[in-house]
């Protein structure tokens, strides 16, 4: 199947620091990418979706300026957690859609603890 | 919103023991979908069922979509310590964003 990485996969950063969160897709194309995030022992829960060239679209209650989204080009889609509190640690995993089939693939999830 | 609810929330079965969760709706889907997470790792496509009343194997997995397309179930028969993970279903909506249930924790007893 396709692959989809994200870097890092762990983060340790102090509060009121801004962390930035890569998703790409290594051997397929994504116009569209989806950033979910995961508590422990939860479900995930969608945040956005990441449009390439256009601004990505965000899920009641998610903050856009809080959660800045940026999809740059067709492999790459970047999440920024601004102003991190610890509130903010979670599990966060990003998907992709190859346009010519119907399953997301989603990458190996990056670990945030905000100290 | 849509809501989809999975039962049991955990369940914990002797190896070799079958097993099934299922995955119920509010509203009548266009198709669903089935992920697989280990312990520690992210979500694997499984399968997507789209017809009323479809069903679908992989081996040892059933996968069932209801003829009012409002519910589906998975079941894993003779289970194994390999089957260990979270079983989600995943309502597919508009704009083809995924609506996750809750998901069935399954832990295998050797």
């Amino acid at each position: 199947g396709a692959v989809v990485s994200q870097h890092p996969s762990r983060v340790i950063c102090k509060s009121g620091t801004s962390v930035k969160i890569e998703c790409r897709s290594l051997d397929f194309q994504a116009t569209t990418m989806f950033w979910y995030r995961q508590f422990p022992k939860k479900s995930l829960m969608l945040m956005a979706t990441s449009n390439e060239g256009s601004k990505a679209t965000y899920e009641q209650g998610v903050e856009k300026d809080k959660f800045l989204i940026n999809h740059a080009s067709l492999t790459l889609s970047t999440l920024t957690v601004t102003s991190a509190h610890p509130e903010d640690s979670s599990f966060y995993i990003c998907s992709a859609r190859d346009s010519l089939y119907y399953e997301q693939y989603f990458g190996p999830g990056t670990r945030l603890t905000v100290t | 919103g849509q809501q989809v609810m999975q039962i049991p929330q955990y369940q914990h079965v002797q190896e070799g023991e079958d097993f099934t969760t299922y995955c119920n709706s509010s509203t009548t889907l266009s198709n669903i979908q089935w992920y697989k997470q280990r312990p520690g790792g992210h979500p694997v496509f499984l399968i997507q069922l789209v017809k009323s009343g479809e069903v679908k194997k992989q081996k040892r997995l059933t996968f069932q979509f209801g003829e009012a397309k409002k519910n589906s179930s998975l079941h894993i028969t003779a289970t194994q310590t390999t089957d260990v993970g979270t079983y989600f279903c995943a309502a597919m909506g508009g704009n083809e964003k995924l609506t996750f249930g809750t998901g069935t924790r399954l832990t295998i007893i050797p």
